[in-house]
């Protein structure tokens, strides 16, 4: 079936350390992917989407590739921020027969130290 | 544009009581999603409508929950009989049929049954 696996966490890096946070999946097609944040006491929000092959997805410095090959959708960033602190979530989408379900993975919590 | 609402809030329960959040989407949407997270895991997908209709049900909807959207705008998810492993937080999510979607989450409804 569809599924999303992420990395475990929780991830503690220092501020300005270069993150990546793991995910694949396992679906039947093509899906969109996506990867959610959820803040401290917050609803889920998009961080980024690719909705293909090779798309490269991007916002707030975060960067992640849809890799078909490898059935990857990596997070990345540079040099991460105390306020980059929270749960992030890869999650797809998969159509079948004109319906669209969402599947998230489990989430992994960064925590970012000054 | 006010975003998704989501009432109550918080809900605090005896075990064998009924309770019913109410959502209301985005006002163009016309899909909508609950999902159910509990403490450490990521968003797990409980039922769809595209308007009024109920589209698709997971499997781990027992017949104690049901969920409605009568005219296409808001919905209704009720949970009869609570028990204590219902206690989750309840999330509703909304986007517009086309296109590559992005599902956007209300604040959620956090369930404890005693």
């Amino acid at each position: 079936g569809n599924s999303v696996t992420q990395m475990e966490g929780p991830v503690t890096l220092s501020e300005e350390a270069f993150l990546t946070i793991n995910c694949t999946y396992t679906a039947t097609g093509y899906p969109s992917l996506f990867w959610y944040v959820q803040y401290p006491g917050e609803g889920l929000q998009l961080l980024l989407k690719a909705t293909k092959a090779d798309d490269k997805g991007s916002n707030k410095g975060f960067e992640a590739t849809y890799r078909k090959e490898t059935t990857s959708f990596h997070l990345e960033k540079g040099s991460v921020q105390v306020s980059d602190s929270a749960v992030y979530f890869c999650a797809l989408r998969r159509e079948t027969s004109g319906t669209y379900k969402y599947i998230f993975g489990t989430g992994t919590r960064l925590k970012v130290l000054a | 544009d006010t975003g998704v609402s989501q009432d109550p809030r918080h809900k605090i329960t005896k075990r064998g009581q009924n309770v019913t959040f109410r959502c209301d989407p985005i006002s163009e949407h016309n899909r909508l999603y609950w999902y159910r997270q509990t403490l450490g895991q990521g968003p797990e997908f409980l039922t769809y409508f595209q308007n009024e209709a109920q589209l698709e049900k997971s499997r781990l909807l027992s017949d104690r929950f049901s969920a409605e959207r009568p005219k296409g705008s808001f919905s209704t998810l009720e949970i009869q009989r609570t028990e204590q492993g219902d206690s989750a937080m309840y999330l509703c999510a909304s986007t517009l049929g086309s296109g590559a979607n992005v599902l956007t989450f209300g604040a959620g409804s956090r369930l404890t049954v005693l």
